[in-house]
């Protein structure tokens, strides 16, 4: 069965200090790769996706994912978290094969910042 | 625009009764899922309505829970004879298009509590 795992369930930081979020997922075809954000208190929306090109895909708010096909990783990072990035991020992939529209999501990643 | 919507915002019920959790997608979009967001557990796709019709509902967890979706607009979520383990964020998300890789907009879920 198709899955996405997010090995990271909680991450604490400081300020300033880099991240990186793990996501593997386990599909052997073409996907569509999403991380989403959920902030305290909002809905869940959207931050990057990949649908093919650049492996290295931008998304808001200085956020960055890089697709490894041959580690099936999407893994997210940023150089400098600030306060305001503490939320909890979901990894979701869809096949890109017709016919297929369901989405797969991760369990989520907790992350604090610390002033 | 207007956003996802979803009725009610909470739902304390108890064991053993029915209840009705609706969602409003955006205007124009074709596609509808329901998610179900347990904490630990990320989120779960319970059903996808393309229209009115539904492709997918593999995700259902017992022939407790029902959807329909009229008039390629509203959709409800039905769950009969609640349980314990109902207990669980509900969410809805809306798409333009069933087409791979299009954003998820979520609205802001509904909170089941079954006493």
């Amino acid at each position: 069965a198709q899955s996405v795992s997010q090995h990271n369930h909680h991450v604490i930081l400081s300020e300033a200090a880099s991240l990186e979020l793990g996501c593997n997922y386990s599909y052997g075809g073409t996907v569509n790769l999403f991380w989403y954000v959920q902030y305290p208190g909002q809905h869940l929306q959207l931050l990057l996706k990949y649908f093919s090109g650049d492996p290295l895909v931008k998304g808001i708010k200085g956020f960055e994912a890089e697709f490894i096909k041959s580690k099936f990783s999407f893994n997210l990072r940023k150089p400098s978290v600030q306060w305001s990035d503490t939320a909890e991020y979901f990894c979701a992939v869809t096949p890109s094969a017709s016919g297929t529209y369901k989405y797969i999501f991760g369990t989520g990643t907790r992350l604090k910042v610390l002033a | 625009g207007a956003g996802v919507s979803q009725s009610p915002s909470n739902k304390v019920t108890e064991k053993g009764k029915d209840v009705e959790l609706r969602c409003d997608p955006i205007s124009g979009h074709t596609a509808l899922y329901w998610y179900r967001q347990s904490l630990g557990q990320g989120l779960e796709f319970l059903i996808y309505f393309q229209g009115n019709s539904a492709p997918d509902k593999s995700g259902l967890p017992s022939d407790r829970f029902s959807a329909e979706r009229t008039g390629g607009s509203v959709s409800t979520l039905t769950i009969q004879r609640t349980q314990q383990e109902d207990s669980a964020v509900y969410l809805c998300a809306s798409t333009e298009s069933p087409s791979r890789g299009h954003e998820q907009y979520f609205g802001p879920g509904t909170r089941l509590t079954v006493t």
